[in-house]
C-alpha cells in the first residue's frame, strides 16, 4: 500500500485478556518501529526491527508485550493479560533502513487499545 | 538519556497571526531533529533537519536548528485553522537504532 498500515484501529477488551496489534509498513522499507502514545505524554519508543531481526527491544514495558516480525514485511505487536495502564494508541512507524541517506519514519494511524 | 522539550505546550491564537513553536533537546550522537503535525491520527512528517542555519521551508511553515545551542524553532505564518493540530518535535541518534525521541508536543489551536 502507499502508507503504513494498521489493524485494527479500535480495540476494546477486558482486563487480562490479549490483544494482537498488526502492522503493514510501506513496501520496501526494512526498518519498522513501535511506539505508544498515551494520554498527556508524549509519543515513547517500544521496539525497533530490521528486517526480522529486533535488535532494539529496550523500550518494551514488561515481559507481557512481545512483537515479531515476519518475511521483512508485517509486525505483529502482542500484549498478554492486559492491564488497564496499558490503554494508549500504539503507532507503527517504518523507514527505508538506518545507515542510509536520511529518510524520515513514516507513521500509520496507530491502534487506539482500551482496556476495561 | 536522550531528551527532547517542547514549548509552549498549548497555544491559542486568532486566523493570520504567527507563532513560533520550540524545541530544545538533549541527545548523544545526534543525526536528525524532526518535526510532525499530528491531527487526529498519524504524525505527518513536516521536516527534517541536520545542518545548524539552513531553513527548511514549506509554503507557510519553516523550520531552523541550531547545533550549538541545541534547539529548533517552527514557524507558522499567517495561521489558519487547518493549522490546528498537536506539533511534535523528535530527535533522532545514530548511536540509539535511530529510534525516535519525542517531546510531549505543542497543541496550536487556531481560532477563526
Amino acid at each position: 500500500g502507499a502508507g503504513v498500515s494498521q489493524s485494527p484501529s479500535n480495540k476494546v477488551t477486558e482486563k487480562g485478556k490479549d490483544v494482537e496489534l498488526r502492522c503493514d509498513p510501506i513496501s520496501g522499507h526494512t526498518a519498522l518501529y513501535w511506539y505508544r502514545q498515551s494520554l498527556g505524554q508524549g509519543l515513547e519508543f517500544l521496539i525497533y526491527f530490521q528486517g526480522n531481526s529486533a535488535p532494539d527491544k529496550s523500550g518494551l514495558p514488561s515481559d507481557r508485550f512481545s512483537a515479531e516480525r515476519t518475511g521483512g514485511s508485517v509486525s505483529t505487536l502482542t500484549i498478554q493479560r492486559t492491564q488497564q495502564e496499558d490503554s494508549a494508541v500504539y503507532l507503527c512507524a517504518s523507514s527505508p533502513g538506518t545507515g542510509r541517506s536520511n529518510q524520515p519514519q513514516h507513521f500509520g494511524d496507530g491502534t487506539r487499545l482500551s482496556i476495561l | 538519556e536522550d531528551k527532547v522539550v517542547q514549548s509552549p505546550l498549548s497555544l491559542v491564537v486568532h486566523e493570520g497571526d504567527t507563532v513560533t513553536l520550540n524545541c530544545s533537546y538533549e541527545v548523544t550522537n545526534f543525526r536528525s531533529l524532526l518535526w510532525y503535525k499530528q491531527e487526529k491520527k498519524a504524525p505527518t512528517f513536516l521536516f527534517m533537519l541536520t545542518s545548524s542555519g539552513i531553513e527548511k521551508k514549506s509554503g507557510r511553515l519553516s523550520s531552523i536548528l541550531d547545533k550549538k545551542e541545541l534547539f529548533s524553532i517552527l514557524n507558522i505564518t499567517a495561521t489558519q485553522t487547518g493549522d490546528s493540530a498537536i506539533y511534535l518535535c523528535a530527535v533522532e541518534a545514530s548511536s540509539s537504532n535511530y529510534k525516535l525521541t519525542f517531546g510531549k508536543g505543542t497543541l496550536l489551536t487556531v481560532n477563526p
